[in-house]
């Protein structure tokens, strides 16, 4: 079976402040993918990376990065000078490497960037 | 513009009553999945269909039913078994290969009272 955890329900900064989102999962596959999904208040689910399990290379975007690693079975996300429009609920998931695409999500961290 | 459409975005539903859901994309995608989502939770899947006629239960998909008889289309439809239907249903769909993301529609707040 296969689990997401995303510890943090919410977390409250400051504008400008650097924060970091947790997420570990457990998985038995050797081949799987990770996935970091942004919902504004709007609702719709904005995809923000796709990381393959074989690939543990950290990956900077703009002020977004993350922290791939297998050893701890954690794919953390970083907003580096966090602003208001970064407010907005998290998700991280999981996936087999299977047609299916099945995902399994996290219950997702809600973010709030206070001016 | 390519991307998922649902409507309505709000839908309210006396009990007893079924309702269909709607989700059309025109990314050209050959799988299409339903989720649910209720407050403070991930997303929870409900059916998801990989090809064109053929679909799979998720893993609560009690009170719901499917259809896929077009590539672009993937209606949901909440029956009066579904216990607790209210909910916000977000439908997605995907480009076959396991390493794909999903691209996700604007989602449909249901109220049941």
């Amino acid at each position: 079976a296969q689990k997401v955890t995303q510890a943090q329900t919410e977390i409250s900064v400051v504008e400008k402040e650097d924060v970091t989102l947790d997420c570990v999962y457990e998985t038995r596959d050797t081949t799987y993918y990770l996935f970091w999904y942004k919902q504004p208040p709007s609702g719709e689910l904005v995809f923000l990376i796709r990381r393959n399990s074989f690939d543990e290379q950290n990956e900077i975007s703009g002020r977004y990065s993350w922290n791939f690693q297998k050893s701890t079975s954690s794919f953390n996300f970083t907003i580096t000078a966090s602003q208001v429009v970064d407010s907005a609920v998290y998700f991280c998931a999981l996936r087999f490497d299977t047609n299916a695409g099945k995902s399994t999500f996290g219950d997702g961290t809600t973010l709030t960037v206070k001016p | 513009d390519g991307g998922i459409t649902q409507s309505p975005k709000y839908l309210f539903r006396k009990e007893g009553q079924n309702v269909t859901l709607s989700c059309e994309q025109n990314l050209n995608h050959d799988a299409m999945y339903w989720y649910r989502q209720d407050p403070g939770q991930g997303l929870r899947l409900i059916y998801y269909s990989q090809i064109v006629n053929d679909f799979q239960k998720g893993d609560i998909a009690e009170g719901y039913s499917v259809s896929r008889e077009k590539k672009e289309s993937f209606p949901l439809t909440v029956t009066s078994a579904q216990k607790n239907p209210t909910a916000f249903y977000l439908c997605a769909s995907r480009q076959g290969g396991g390493s794909y993301e999903q691209y996700f529609g604007p989602g449909t707040r249901l109220t049941v009272t």
